[in-house]
C-alpha cells in the first residue's frame, strides 16, 4: 500500500447506528487530518493530530469522535448521525516541518445517513 | 473578508486556450501556498506549491503577490484532461492547518 488509504469507501448508515471510518498513511508523515466535504461547499477541517497533539474545529458536533492511536492510523467514530452529516469524509496527512506541509489526501469515504 | 476567496466559476474554455485563476487571502503571515486540483467525486490532489514569488511546472505557472495578498494560477495550452476544480489553499493559524478556497471549476471543451 502506498499513500493514504481509507476504508470503507462507501458507507450507508441509519441515524441510530455506530460506525467508524479508518485512515492509514504510508508516507512516514507526522500529522493527520479529517475533513468534511459537502456538496458545493469548501473542505471543512474537522480534526488535526500533529506530533501527538489534537486540534479540533469547535463547530464539529460531538457525534463525531476522532482517535489517533499512532502516527500512521486515524479513526473517525460516528454515532447518532443526522442526514445533514451525509458528505465525503477525507483523511489527509502531512510532514509538518519548516514552512512546507503539503497535505496528501486519501480517496475519501462517501457517507450517506438515512 | 473571507480567509481564502477564489474567482467564481465556472470557466469554459476551448482546448489550447490559456486560462488564469486568481485567489486572495487574508492571512498576511502565510509563507507558503498551494494549488490543488479535484476531479469530480475524487480527492484533492496537490498541483503546485508556492514558497517564494512563484513556481512553474510545464504548462502551469503560479505567481504570488504578497503585497496585494493574491495568488494566481495560469494554465497554458489547456488540455481536455485539465477539466477539474482548482482549489487555492493557504495556511491558517498554526503550521498544521490549511484553509481551502471554495474552488474554481474549469471545463476545457474540444
Amino acid at each position: 500500500e502506498t499513500g493514504v488509504t481509507q476504508t470503507p469507501r462507501h458507507l450507508v448508515m441509519g441515524m441510530t447506528n455506530k460506525k467508524s471510518l479508518k485512515c492509514e498513511q504510508h508516507l512516514g508523515h507526522n500529522a493527520m487530518y479529517w475533513y468534511k466535504q459537502s456538496a458545493k461547499k469548501p473542505l471543512e477541517l474537522m480534526f488535526v493530530y500533529s506530533l501527538e497533539e489534537r486540534v479540533e474545529n469547535n463547530s464539529v458536533p460531538s457525534r463525531f469522535s476522532p482517535e489517533c492511536p499512532n502516527s500512521s492510523h486515524l479513526f473517525l467514530h460516528l454515532h447518532t448521525l443526522q442526514p445533514e452529516d451525509s458528505a465525503l469524509y477525507l483523511c489527509a496527512s502531512s510532514q509538518v516541518q519548516g514552512i512546507g506541509y503539503e497535505q496528501y489526501f486519501g480517496p475519501g469515504t462517501r457517507l450517506t445517513v438515512t | 473578508r473571507k480567509e481564502v476567496e477564489q474567482d467564481p466559476g465556472p470557466f469554459n474554455v476551448p482546448e489550447g486556450a490559456t486560462v488564469a485563476f486568481n485567489c486572495t487571502y487574508s492571512n498576511s503571515a502565510s509563507q507558503s501556498f498551494f494549488w490543488y486540483r479535484q476531479d469530480c467525486r475524487k480527492e484533492p490532489k496537490l498541483l503546485m506549491s508556492v514558497y517564494s514569488s512563484g513556481n512553474e511546472d510545464g504548462r502551469f505557472t503560479a505567481q504570488l503577490n504578497r503585497a496585494s495578498q493574491y495568488i494566481s494560477l495560469l494554465i497554458r495550452d489547456s488540455k481536455l484532461s485539465d477539466s477539474a476544480t482548482y482549489l487555492c489553499v493557504v495556511p491558517e493559524g498554526s503550521a498544521r492547518q490549511l484553509t481551502f478556497g471554495s474552488g474554481t471549476q474549469l471545463t476545457v471543451l474540444p
